[in-house]
């Protein structure tokens, strides 16, 4: 049974530019959330989506958006990047309330 | 605001010395609170999920524990591949985000 997937493993993107992460979720699992860790901290929580639908957001910029497909996969995407969204960029997903979300292993996006 | 600290920041220890680690937080209601373990590259893997105050968990050399205001995790005779970053994460309501700590960085030492 596949774990949560993402994908590309790692990426580097001038400022300005755009970029689209990928995410499979577990099997059986409906929900997906995002999250950003920068180096040295906990991950910090983008947005989540459930029925294809964006849910909750965290404290980030219209510049970060997403989208979630039939089949639970998803998609994060970030307009005009900065230096400062250099991080490993996390996808979760749960199979429904208050269960433990399981994380993939993450997009490492290096901003130059 | 909901906040999560964790501390030590770093913790070395000899292999077979054991220790805690510990997790205080400041929640407006506890819905779940969250152990993962994360190796360098890779992402967070679940450990433990604690509900209410007293509950204990339990896996291999770690145990997990929760009060009402923290949480600590033992780990019993650690081995040097018990070397990674712990991540504590609690949840206040339904389905809502994980509001995570800034982890501990444990090296165990053979």
């Amino acid at each position: 049974d596949a774990g949560v997937t993402q994908s590309p493993t790692h990426l580097i993107k001038t400022r300005g530019q755009q970029v689209t992460l990928r995410c499979s979720p577990k099997s059986g699992h409906d929900t997906v959330s995002w999250y950003q860790q920068a180096l040295g901290q906990g991950p910090q929580f983008i947005f989540q989506y459930y029925e294809e639908e964006e849910r909750q957001r965290g404290n980030f910029p219209d510049r970060f958006s997403g989208h979630q497909f039939p089949n639970y996969s998803s998609e994060l995407n970030v307009n005009a990047l900065l230096l400062g969204d250099s991080a490993l960029y996390l996808c979760a997903s749960s199979p429904g309330s208050n269960q433990p979300q399981h994380f993939g292993d993450g997009t490492r996006l290096s901003i130059l | 605001e909901d906040q999560v600290t964790q501390s030590p920041e770093a913790l070395r220890l000899q292999e077979g010395e054991s220790s805690s680690l510990n997790c205080s937080y400041t929640v407006s209601g506890l819905r779940g609170l969250f152990w993962y373990r994360q190796d360098p590259g890779k992402g967070p893997e679940f450990l433990f999920t604690l509900y209410s105050a007293g509950e204990e968990k339990e896996k291999e050399r770690l145990k997990a524990t929760l009060t009402k205001k923290e949480s600590f995790l033992h780990i019993t005779a650690p081995k040097p591949e018990d070397s990674a970053t712990y991540l504590c994460a609690v949840r206040t309501s339904g389905n809502t985000p994980l509001v995570f700590g800034k982890g501990t960085r444990l090296s165990v030492i053979a």
